[in-house]
């Protein structure tokens, strides 16, 4: 079954407002990534944390990873039409399994 | 580098047919590996390859098969499709094992089985 939870499923903001996208396991994991799908294309890369507690930025992209290593959060501030897509988040187990969340879909408004 | 390409980009089949979907990449990856996609459920991984002439099941393997004789080529196989099989497929590789590196993917191929 899916061990890495996602959520909230969708999430419809105006443009110029904050989202945040959470990423829950229900174990420990090795790793988190983050992917970017936009409408009708394929997922790419966006970061990859491993260390508890990490936080990297990417302009306005700011990726969490918590302290127990079994959650994470993407927030994006001030956001552009540009962000519309859904945002996967995919974890590895400790038996090195790779497990992608059901995905955010965000809709930004003009 | 043309990265990661699938073919073909769409197909229709009926109950009962086979085919193959192809997978290609040029950034000499070792690692390769096939995911479906449908509505709400994210990616789940098929199959995947860690090497040419290693192959190994994922999370959702029954209905497929798959073949590494190349470093470059990593075909996914429908034996006698199903309806349930209708999904989007799409076919990634990394340097090194999935999950610990940058994962290419390549456009997708749209299924649907009649």
């Amino acid at each position: 079954g899916q061990q890495v939870m996602q959520i909230p499923q969708y999430q419809h903001v105006q443009e110029g407002e904050d989202f945040t996208t959470y990423c829950n396991s229900s174990t420990t994991l090795s790793n988190i990534q983050w992917y970017k799908q936009r409408p009708g294309g394929h997922p790419v890369f966006l970061i990859q944390l491993v260390k508890s507690g990490e936080v990297k930025k990417q302009k306005r992209l700011t990726f969490q990873f918590g302290e127990a290593k079994k959650n994470s959060s993407l927030h994006i501030t001030a956001t552009q039409t540009t962000d519309v897509g859904t945002y996967f988040c995919a974890g590895l187990d400790n038996f090195n399994k790779f497990y992608f969340g059901s995905g955010t879909k965000l809709n930004v408004k003009p | 580098n043309a990265g990661v390409t699938q073919t073909p980009k769409f197909q229709v089949l009926k109950t009962g047919q086979s085919m193959t979907l192809q997978c290609a990449q040029d950034m000499n990856h070792e690692y390769m590996s096939w995911y479906r996609q449908d509505p709400g459920m994210g990616l789940r991984l098929i199959h995947y390859s860690v090497g040419a002439g290693i192959t190994d099941q994922g999370e959702v393997p029954n209905g497929y098969n798959v073949s590494r004789s190349t470093t470059e080529d990593f075909p996914l196989r429908l034996l006698s499709a199903a309806p349930s099989q209708t999904s989007v497929y799409f076919c990634a590789s990394s340097m090194q094992m999935g999950g610990t590196d940058t994962q290419y993917f390549g456009p997708g191929t749209r299924l649907t089985v009649l």
